[in-house]
């Protein structure tokens, strides 16, 4: 089974400065997908970014980017000129590639990010 | 608006009293899934469902059951409910078509279970 990691339970950060959340993930596949989504106070929860194991190059989501080491099962999130909006629970999640069976995310325990005015 | 739709978004209730969780989606989707969150633990999958009349056992199915006789709605039953459900319960849908196609979440449930 998958299981992904997230070490830091609380990272803040300065308003306008950047910030990287860690996200490791252990799996026998070789292809798959990985996420991060954002829950702010109001409980939604949002995608942020997505990447694909089988791409090489990081996705890309305006001030949200990933590194993503697939050799390392590393998949960080960076968010630049952080916002005050940006304030909010962050998971990470795993999903396997699709084969018409269960599309299980398997989430991450999240990281909660405060962001310093 | 495409959307999925959770019902109640919170809930107080007595241990053992049946309670019921509805979910519905507008995007025709065929896969939908319950997960609930907790601190510490990050969201775990219950219950997921196919399509209609096919659903199957998550990670934690332990005292929930569920239906799915039309393909928009997904509830999610609690028979006799106890203090270790309280959480905040997702639904989430996703369509069957792409390779690529990212979940939607509805807004959550907060159950608390007295």
């Amino acid at each position: 089974a998958q299981t992904v990691t997230q070490s830091q339970p609380e990272m803040s950060v300065q308003e306008a400065e950047t910030v990287t959340l860690s996200c490791t993930y252990d799996t026998s596949e070789s292809d798959y997908y990985l996420f991060w989504y954002k829950q702010p106070p109001s409980r939604q929860m949002i995608l942020v970014i997505r990447q694909e194991a089988y791409k090489q190059q990081n996705a890309t989501e305006n001030r949200f980017s990933v590194n993503f080491q697939k050799a390392a099962k590393s998949f960080s999130l960076k968010i630049s000129d952080s916002q005050l909006g940006d304030a909010a629970m962050y998971f990470c999640a795993y999903r396997s590639l699709p084969n018409f069976g269960n599309e299980k995310l398997t989430f991450g325990t999240g990281t909660r990010l405060t962001i310093i005015p | 608006e495409a959307q999925v739709t959770q019902n109640p978004r919170y809930l107080i209730t007595v241990t053992g009293k049946k309670l019921t969780v509805t979910c519905s989606q507008n995007m025709n989707h065929e896969y939908m899934s319950w997960y609930r969150q907790d601190p510490g633990l990050g969201l775990r999958q219950i219950y997921y469902s196919m399509n209609v009349e096919v659903t199957d056992k998550g990670d934690v199915p332990e005292g929930y059951k569920v239906s799915r006789k039309e393909k928009r709605n997904f509830p999610l039953i609690l028979e006799s409910p106890s203090p270790n459900q309280t959480s905040l319960y997702f639904c989430a849908s996703s369509p069957r078509e792409g390779p690529n196609q990212p979940q939607h979440f509805g807004d959550g449930t907060r159950l608390s279970i007295l």
